[in-house]
């Protein structure tokens, strides 16, 4: 399976500002996904990622709050700007394996708590 | 609007019971289902996944997957107190999970 690492693991931010969140691949992988956790809920679609084209958002996601970049087949990122307590959450990056993505696996997430 | 559907528990299960969680979805152009695990503070583990109509069986878990009836479920046999946890019921659709909202397992000595 694939591994996959994230940075940071956590981070306390202060209202306004932005944090760019890494995930990286160990093996090349077609799209990566974004996900967002709120407290005490379940995970939500952000942002589906391919490597060389726009990222494509779910519904209630923009680009100009999650802007996210794809420069290669390892790797990602997502950034949470404009930053509101609203948006303290864990946020996950996923990838899939397998024909017909029969295989999902997250990061460790980053928690993000905003203040 | 695709939907997935869990109680929500805690489902309360004795110390090596069988505890069984349900999950049902919408999409009938979902194409695998998973089941994750998730504690606390934790991000989501993969516990399995199956595709195929039927049973899918892995050490003390088994996933069964009815498509017709739009339904799948996970037993998870000779219950530990490890086990509990949150257990994430996803369904994918080209690589685009949806989770449900997840049921909490709280296993009993």
């Amino acid at each position: 399976s694939a591994v996959i690492s994230q940075k940071p693991s956590r981070d306390i931010c202060q209202r306004g500002t932005s944090l760019t969140i890494q995930c990286q691949v160990d093996s090349q992988v077609t799209m990566m996904f974004w996900y967002r956790q709120q407290p005490g809920q379940s995970l939500t679609l952000i942002a589906t990622a391919n490597q060389g084209s726009e990222a494509t958002y779910e519904s209630g996601f923009v680009i100009d709050k999650f802007p996210i970049s794809r420069p290669n087949l390892t790797f990602s990122t997502l950034t949470v700007s404009n930053m509101s307590p609203e948006d303290s959450s864990i946020y996950l990056c996923s990838v899939e394996e397998g024909d017909g993505g029969t295989e999902a696996f997250f990061g460790q997430g980053t928690r993000l708590t905003v203040v | 609007q695709k939907e997935v559907e869990q109680n929500s528990g805690p489902l309360s299960v004795p110390e090596g019971a069988i505890a069984s969680l349900n999950c049902t979805y919408s999409d009938r152009g979902s194409q695998s289902f998973f089941w994750y695990r998730q504690y606390s503070g934790k991000s989501p583990e993969l516990i399995m996944f199956i595709y195929s109509n039927g049973d899918k069986e892995d050490g003390r878990f088994t996933a069964q997957l009815n498509k017709a009836s739009q339904y799948v479920s996970l037993l998870i046999r000779d219950s530990q107190p490890s086990d509990s946890a949150t257990y994430l019921c996803a369904v994918s659709s080209w690589g685009k999970l949806q989770f449900g909202a997840g049921t909490q397992v709280v296993v009993t000595p």
